[in-house]
C-alpha cells in the first residue's frame, strides 16, 4: 500500500519558469510533510517542510503547498535554475511508539533546460 | 547545520563476508537514527528504526539476523550486512534527529553508502 505517491516520475522544465512537483497522500494521521532532493550517489538533503496546520510554507524560491481536503500537497520552485536538476522526493511523517516516522514517495526526476 | 556522515561510502565485497556501515552525527546528538535501503529507480525503503540504547526496530520483511543495526551512543549508529550476498547490493542511507529536533519529524541524511556485492 503505497501511502505517498508522486506519480509523476519525470518533469521538464524550462530554465526561469516555475517547476510544479505533485505527492498525494492517502494517511489522515500523517502530520508533518517533507521535500527531499537527491543527487545521483548522493544521500537526500532536506529542502523544506509544512506541518499538517499549514497550508502553505515559503522558503526563498521554495514554496510548499498543502491541500488536506484532497490529500495533496505540491512544491513549487520559481525560478528554476539548473542546479535544481535532481530527483525530488516528497515524505511525509507520524508519530509512532515515541518515534517519528517518514514514508516516502517513489521520487520525481526534475531536469531544468536552459 | 547538522551534519550526518556515513562511512564507508562506497564498498565492494565478495559474497559471504560480511560489511559494517557506520553512520555519525557530527554535531548534534541523536536520539533516533533510521536506516533506510534504497534500489535503482525506486524510492527510499525504511529497513528499521534505530534507538540508542535499546533493539532497532525492523519494518516488515526486513530480516534482524541478516541486517545487523547496533546504537551504541548518541552519535553512531552501525548497519552490519551479514553474509552478504549479490541482491543485498543496494544504496544504503542513515538519517538522524537529534535531541530536541528542528521541526517534528525533520532528519539530517548521511551521504550514503553504495555496497556492491560480487
Amino acid at each position: 500500500d503505497q501511502q505517498v505517491k508522486q506519480n509523476s516520475p519525470s518533469l521538464s522544465v524550462q530554465e526561469g519558469r516555475i517547476s510544479i512537483l505533485n505527492c498525494d497522500y492517502t494517511n489522515s494521521m500523517f502530520d508533518y510533510f517533507l521535500w527531499y532532493k537527491k543527487y545521483p550517489a548522493e544521500g537526500p538533503t532536506f529542502l523544506i517542510s509544512i506541518s499538517s496546520i499549514k497550508d502553505k510554507n515559503e522558503d526563498g524560491r521554495f514554496t510548499v503547498f498543502l491541500n488536506k481536503s484532497a490529500k495533496h500537497l505540491s512544491l513549487h520552485i520559481v525560478p528554476s535554475q539548473p542546479g535544481d536538476s535532481a530527483v525530488y522526493f516528497c515524505a511525509a511523517s507520524y508519530p509512532i511508539q515515541g518515534a517519528q516516522k517518514l514514508v516516502f514517495g517513489q521520487g520525481t526526476r526534475l531536469t531544468i533546460n536552459p | 547545520g547538522a551534519v550526518v556522515s556515513q562511512h564507508p561510502s562506497w564498498v565492494i565485497c565478495k559474497s559471504g563476508t560480511s560489511v559494517k556501515i557506520e553512520c555519525r552525527s557530527l554535531d548534534f546528538q541523536a536520539t533516533t537514527m533510521f536506516w533506510y535501503r534504497q534500489f535503482p529507480k525506486q524510492s527510499l525503503m525504511l529497513m528499521a528504526t534505530s534507538n540508542e540504547g535499546s533493539k532497532a526496530t525492523y519494518e516488515q520483511g526486513v530480516e534482524k539476523d541478516k541486517f545487523l543495526i547496533n546504537h551504541a551512543s548518541l552519535t553512531l549508529s552501525t548497519l552490519t550486512v551479514t553474509s552478504a550476498h549479490p541482491e543485498d547490493s543496494s544504496f544504503y542511507i542513515c538519517s538522524a534527529r537529534g535531541l530536541g529536533g528542528q521541526g517534528t519529524g525533520e532528519l539530517f541524511f548521511g551521504e550514503g553508502s553504495r555496497l556492491t556485492v560480487l
